[in-house]
């Protein structure tokens, strides 16, 4: 059962452009959602996360947008460079015990020039 | 990755061999994880170690086994590669609620 479903699987916009990458969760005891940025033969990296007292976080050009009763969270990047083009990972976990992240598939996002 | 090593990078196995994947790190945490990455399957938790001397199971655990002697160092054993497992595998630490994980830099492992 996969318990965080992301889509899509591959997004391509110019650079400028917004992309946006959407995730879903069934189990309604996560309580901290974080997104990882990943580059080609390298391990993911942390990107931004957030938790469901809040309905958005924002680190520069970088957004999460939380909805809690749809069980639903999504990454929007503004103005889209070359250099975001990457794989990005949605992620969840319970906070407190073992903390096991459990991740999306994955969306490989490529920003054209 | 600053903070988490893997070694070795690149493994190539034939079926039946067994090797182990091993992962340190000098940041001084306590939970440790590995996961399997595969294309379209996202990463995939094998087993992870809460403690120095603990570990459990994780989503696909069948065919590893993990140690977790001290706290700096968290291994991968595979006993008897099967082709399966090819894929690429990443040590991670938890470094806290609000940094989430660090990850290795991976080991990519081919079983012939």
């Amino acid at each position: 059962q996969q318990q965080v479903k992301q889509s899509p699987q591959s997004l391509i916009v110019q650079k400028g452009g917004i992309p946006i990458i959407n995730c879903a969760y069934e189990n309604t005891a996560f309580d901290y959602f974080p997104w990882y940025q990943q580059f080609p033969g390298k391990g993911p990296a942390l990107l931004i996360a957030i938790r469901p007292d809040v309905s958005e976080k924002k680190e520069g050009r970088f957004t999460i947008s939380f909805n809690k009763s749809a069980k639903q969270f999504s990454l929007h990047i503004m103005d889209s460079q070359p250099g975001d083009s990457a794989t990005y990972f949605c992620a969840a976990s319970i906070q407190g015990g073992s903390e096991k992240l459990v991740f999306g598939k994955g969306t490989k996002l490529t920003v054209n020039p | 990755n600053a903070g988490v090593t893997q070694t070795p990078k690149f493994q190539v196995l034939k079926t039946g061999q067994s090797m182990t994947l091993q992962c340190a790190q000098d940041m001084n945490h306590n939970s440790m994880y590995w996961y399997r990455q595969d294309p379209g399957m996202g990463l995939r938790l094998i087993y992870y170690s809460a403690s120095e001397g603990t570990t459990d199971k994780g989503e696909v655990p069948n065919g590893y086994n993990v140690s977790r002697l001290n706290k700096r160092e968290f291994s991968l054993r595979l006993e008897s590669a099967a082709p399966s497992q090819t894929s690429v595998y990443f040590c991670a630490l938890r470094t806290g609620p609000t940094y989430g994980y660090t990850f290795g830099s991976g080991t990519r492992l081919t079983v012939v």
